[in-house]
């Protein structure tokens, strides 16, 4: 089973809209770590945003928040009033185990956000 | 992505060649990585670091060597390249107790 699972390959949505990148994870682990990187065309790995399991609060880092439903296994990043930059590719990514170790990172295949004019 | 720095940006190779892929960093991070990103895939992790002299396996560890003499570089090794990987790699640092990890620019490698 996969552990990192993002069910839209693409997505098309028109400027200025709000945006929700959808991501399930799969873990036993009590204690894991949750992020999103962008990977616009230039090739980059962009990190965006961190949720651990422990954090109450959802994370909010600018126009980007996280939606971390514990009991549903699931890290959907919004992004506030989309602009044309934010075309990319986004990727949902899972650390298990305490962190702080040698714990490297699982990732989903990915979601092709393009933001139309 | 400032502070890590992985050199060549693109090679080409044919199979049976050699090659070593740079990862630099001065951030002064205890941990680094490898990963290959294929077509149509996120990240897998090849081979970890958590400190100089110490290198461990990650979930696709064929093929590939690493060492680590130094805090600041992490080299990996591709003693003879396969077809199988044509990838593009990156490099990824960060600090212990911490959670976010910094990628590096990446290398394209094409292997003919």
């Amino acid at each position: 089973a996969q552990k990192i699972t993002q069910t839209q390959p693409g997505m098309f949505v028109q400027e200025k809209e709000a945006v929700t990148l959808d991501c399930t994870y799969d873990t036993s682990d009590q204690s894991y770590g949750l992020f999103w990187y962008k990977q616009p065309s230039s090739g980059e790995m962009i990190f965006l945003i961190y949720q651990g399991s422990y954090d109450e609060q959802n994370a909010t880092e600018g126009r980007y928040s996280l939606n971390f439903q514990k009991a549903r296994k699931s890290a959907n990043l919004v992004i506030s009033a989309s602009q044309l930059g934010d075309s990319a590719m986004y990727f949902c990514a899972m650390r298990e185990g305490r962190g702080g170790g040698a714990d490297g990172l699982t990732f989903g295949k990915g979601t092709h956000l393009i933001i139309q004019p | 992505n400032a502070g890590v720095t992985q050199t060549p940006k693109f090679q080409v190779l044919k199979t049976g060649q050699s090659m070593t892929l740079q990862c630099a960093q001065d951030m002064n991070h205890e941990y680094m990585s490898w990963y290959r990103q294929d077509p149509g895939m996120g990240l897998r992790l090849i081979h970890y670091s958590v400190g100089a002299g110490i290198t461990d396996q990650g979930e696709v560890p064929n093929g590939y060597n690493v060492s680590r003499s130094t805090t600041e570089d992490f080299p990996l090794r591709l003693l003879s390249a396969a077809p199988s990987q044509t990838s593009v790699y990156f490099c990824a640092v960060r600090q212990f107790l911490t959670d976010t990890q910094y990628f590096g620019p990446g290398t394209r490698l094409t292997v003919l």
